[in-house]
């Protein structure tokens, strides 16, 4: 069974802070690591997606890959009441016609 | 450039019923993934298609049926209905099979009573 772990939160920030929300997954042939952002009531929104091992950053976003540990994160950098939200992590297999598998998310919440 | 767009936003059918759900993907994409999502499981994957072809299909029972036109658009059908079919439908769309990432739409809220 192949699965994408998430601690569901909520996880609480003070305005400013930094976020790190944290995933796991458990198919070694996992290539392609997605963040998803969902407000309530809303879809799935993409944030950003990193495919080699290391840290990719976009704006206040750092996306965190180590393959070896099957571990993918995301920092969110000076945290805002508009980044409170659902996060959720989702992994892919490179080859044509394999799912997107998503982890069930984690809650944020900034307070300002 | 248009989004995805998922007719129709909300539904309520009751138990037993059949429901047809419509995507219509972003322009130049011919990837079409669907997905259900409820507070307990989350997102979980239902099917696949890239050009009209049914690529992966998700642990899901067989009254659970799509397909892909050759313009892209794609429905999902969900015959006799259950209570337990409540959910979001989300239809994604990508331009690489999923390679770069999918875009999703509204969704579509099924009530079923």
């Amino acid at each position: 069974q192949k699965e994408v772990e998430q601690n569901s939160g909520p996880l609480s920030v003070p305005e400013g802070a930094i976020a790190s929300l944290n995933c796991t997954y458990s198919d070694r042939g996992s290539q392609s690591f997605f963040w998803y952002r969902q407000y309530s009531g809303k879809s799935p929104e993409l944030i950003m997606f990193i495919y080699s091992n290391g840290d990719k950053e976009d704006g206040r976003f750092t996306a965190q890959l180590n393959k070896a540990s099957q571990y993918v994160s995301l920092l969110i950098r000076d945290s805002q009441p508009s980044d409170s939200a659902t996060y959720l992590c989702a992994v892919k297999r490179i080859e044509a016609g394999t799912a997107l598998i998503f982890g069930k998310g984690t809650t944020l919440s900034v307070s300002s | 450039k248009a989004g995805v767009t998922q007719t129709p936003r909300y539904l309520i059918k009751t138990r037993g019923q059949q429901v047809t759900l419509s995507c219509s993907p972003i322009s130049g994409h011919r990837s079409v993934s669907w997905y259900q999502q409820t507070p307990g499981q989350g997102l979980q994957f239902l099917f696949e298609y890239f050009s009209e072809t049914q690529r992966n299909k998700g642990n899901f029972p067989g009254r659970f049926s799509g397909r892909q036109f050759s313009n892209s658009r794609s429905e999902m059908n969900v015959s006799t209905l259950e209570l337990g079919d409540s959910a979001l439908y989300l239809c994604a769309s990508s331009f690489l099979e999923g390679v770069d990432g999918y875009t999703f739409g509204s969704g579509t809220r099924l009530t079923v009573v």
